[in-house]
């Protein structure tokens, strides 16, 4: 099993629309999460990150998670032309201080108008 | 404030040689992360270096080695390099002692081993 799961894509979605992006991990002592995007030929820029079971919201942006059933997910309300890029999860290593990412592969969204 | 810079852009090699990749933190950021980043196997971690340590190392052969400065600025070498080194290589810093939280990424080396 991959130590960060998720579907690659491509997620269409049409403007204004609801997008929802899913990773699933395999180390239960993990604590902290986070959701990356990155544009074509750009680096990954931090959305947000999580560490509490639940909702955290950011805006359009709603990150959401289940430590019991490993889960993190990624809800982008309205989405926009402009969300067209890959959106990466990452975990941090548990038992590690300081960054020891493990990153999904990616998630392609593509947000028409 | 200035972001994270990378040095060089781009890099071409061939196999066999060695090559060092130069990062500099945004100013005040102690924590310096590594990742190579290719089409089959994603965005993985190397390691990571927080006052002059390697705090954190990834699952990479010890051809992959690093450095920090008193000044916070990195060095990854590879040696023996081998094709499937080709990749993006990235380069992230974080606030102070903090984790992933104040990571922002640097724009990367692209390195092609022919």
């Amino acid at each position: 099993q991959k130590e960060v799961e998720q579907n690659s894509g491509p997620l269409s979605v049409p403007e204004g629309a609801i997008a929802s992006l899913n990773c699933t991990y395999s180390d239960r002592g993990s604590q902290s999460f986070f959701w990356y995007r990155q544009y074509s030929g750009k680096s990954p820029e931090l959305i947000m990150f999580i560490y509490s079971n639940g909702d955290k919201e950011d805006g359009r942006f709603t990150a959401q998670l289940n430590k019991a059933s490993q889960y993190v997910s990624l809800l982008i309300r309205d989405s926009q032309p402009s969300d067209s890029a890959t959106y990466l999860c990452a975990v941090n290593k548990s038992g590690q201080a300081g960054t020891a990412l493990i990153f999904g592969k990616g998630t392609t969204l593509s947000v028409s108008s | 404030k200035a972001g994270v810079t990378q040095t060089p852009r781009y890099l071409i090699k061939t196999r066999g040689q060695q090559v060092t990749l130069s990062c500099s933190p945004i100013s005040g950021h102690r924590s310096v992360s590594w990742y190579q980043q290719t089409p089959g196997q994603g965005l993985q971690f190397l390691f990571e270096y927080f006052s002059e340590t390697q705090r954190n190392k990834g699952n990479f052969p010890g051809r992959f080695s690093g450095r920090q400065f008193s000044n916070s600025r990195s060095e990854m070498n590879v040696s023996t390099l081998e094709l499937g080194d080709s990749a993006l290589y990235l380069c992230a810093s974080s606030f102070l002692a903090g984790g992933p939280e104040t990571q922002y990424f640097g724009p990367g080396t692209r390195l092609l081993v022919l």
